[in-house]
């Protein structure tokens, strides 16, 4: 089974900064990543997938990097819609496990 | 409009038994996989497991093999995640989602598009 972390556990960051979280998997998982965002009370939504392809009407503000085991979702000049839970995700051929997640709050 | 509609929330026992429900419109169900995704109160997200419509071919996350069954049923566009004794412990929000292929440059990437609206378990004496 693969094994994702995420950190920081929590990121506080002010309106208009940018955001780096990361993603680590146990193994290689090759490109085969995703990102969500969650707010309170509401399902998850896609963001990206394939480690740096956005999601339908995702805004250019956020973007993917990385390969391997090593992932990194950056989120540029911060909104305050943007203050949420982010998860990684990964999958391949029916197994799939996410990260902890990484709070982002408002400093 | 492509959307994934949960059954409401319940109140059980435990050692009661639950089947909760996530239908499909608005695409064709059973050529999508379908993903199940608990949310213990306060808690991330922890994938359970995924089937596909078409055949019924269903994968479990080893954590939750054995303690859930996840079926569904093609012809009315519906997937099924059940318990047959519940636990305190299984208290959460359930999601179900849809899983999407992308092809881009000769590779399948994958992600989970659609979300139902969650399906709240309360199991409590």
């Amino acid at each position: 089974e693969i094994v994702m972390t995420q950190s920081p556990a929590t990121l506080s960051v002010s309106p208009g900064e940018r955001a780096t979280l990361s993603c680590r998997a146990s193994q290689s998982i090759s490109a085969k990543l995703a990102w969500y965002q969650q707010k309170p009370g509401q399902a998850p939504r896609l963001l990206i997938y394939g480690v740096s392809i956005r999601a339908t009407g995702i805004p250019a503000r956020f973007s993917g990097s990385g390969s391997g085991t090593e992932f990194t979702l950056t989120i540029s000049s911060l909104q305050s819609d943007d203050f949420a839970v982010y998860y990684c995700h990964q999958y391949s051929n029916g197994d799939g496990s996410f990260g902890p997640g990484t709070k982002l709050e408002i400093k | 409009e492509v959307q994934l509609v949960q059954s409401g929330a319940e109140v059980k026992k435990p050692g009661e038994s639950l089947r909760i429900s996530c239908k499909g419109s608005g695409y064709t169900f059973s050529n999508n996989w379908i993903g199940w995704v608990r949310q213990m109160p306060g808690k991330g997200l922890e994938w359970m497991g995924i089937i596909y419509p078409g055949d019924s071919d269903t994968r479990y996350s080893p954590s939750f093999q054995g303690q859930v069954t996840i079926s569904a049923d093609k012809s009315i566009s519906t997937a099924y995640l059940q318990w047959n004794s519940l636990k305190a412990s299984d208290t959460a929000v359930y999601y179900c989602a849809r899983l999407s292929a992308y092809y881009v440059s000769g590779i399948y990437y994958y992600g989970l598009d659609v979300w139902g609206q969650g399906t709240t378990v309360t199991v409590s004496s």
